[in-house]
């Protein structure tokens, strides 16, 4: 199972939005709604922000969003600020019933 | 509140196997899956292996397969994955996680563990 293929790096002002793609196969994304996205600070656990593709948990902002389209995933963070700073992974579910995580976008707030 | 408390940092030879243990509270243990998920210095997330907690049953990313064991105790509600043939490379922190369904986001995650294979 290879990784789900994600820009390196992503950077936008305070106050714009930026997006992230999450690009798998028909064997992933394309086959299942089962994408997540997760936030990572340095040190710290993932934390999970999406679930089951455009689905946030209890107490994420309503300022990020998921959504797919075939085989790509994209996560949307409008307002951006400054904690949004942070590294940013998709994952999904698979054909062979694994998981496979993207290869990780730096998201920079400038 | 949920919790997953993982065990402490290893220091392992290369060719020996390491057994993290991932203890959980909070919730009903055997309604969840729990993933094992590591993060290498400096690189991304790469995810290794889950097992239903409630009927044991597992699966593991096919480079992993042979080297990896993940078991469960029901009664202290801890999760365990021994990873075995150790090398350099499996120098890492590694996650346990939860989810409800095999496929869908892990809601809870534990602490980390550092396992560093150094001769």
């Amino acid at each position: 199972q290879s990784a789900l293929t994600q820009p390196a790096s992503v950077s936008g002002s305070p106050g714009q939005s930026i997006t992230i793609s999450c690009t798998g196969t028909t064997s992933d994304i394309g086959d299942y709604n089962y994408v997540s996205w997760y936030q990572q600070h340095p040190g710290k656990a993932p934390k999970l922000m999406i679930y089951e593709v455009s689905n946030r948990p209890s107490g994420v902002s309503d300022r990020f969003f998921g959504y797919k389209s075939g085989n790509t995933a994209s996560l949307t963070i409008s307002g951006l600020q400054a904690e949004d700073e942070a590294d940013y992974y998709c994952s999904s579910y698979t054909s062979s019933s694994t998981l496979a995580f993207g290869t990780g976008t730096k998201v920079t707030v400038l | 509140q949920v919790q997953l408390v993982q065990s402490g940092a290893e220091v392992k030879k290369p060719g020996a196997s390491v057994k993290v243990s991932c203890r959980a509270s909070g919730y009903i243990f055997t309604g969840y899956y729990i993933h094992w998920v590591r993060q290498a210095p400096g690189q991304g997330l790469e995810w290794m292996a889950w097992i239903n907690a409630n009927s044991g049953g597992t699966n593991s990313a096919q480079k992993f397969q042979g080297r990896v064991t993940m078991t469960r105790d029901t009664s202290s509600s801890t999760a365990y994955m021994e990873l075995s043939s150790l090398k350099y490379d499996d120098t890492a922190v590694y996650y346990c996680a939860t989810s409800p369904v095999v496929g869908g986001g892990a809601d809870y995650w534990g602490q980390g563990t550092l396992v560093t294979v150094s001769s």
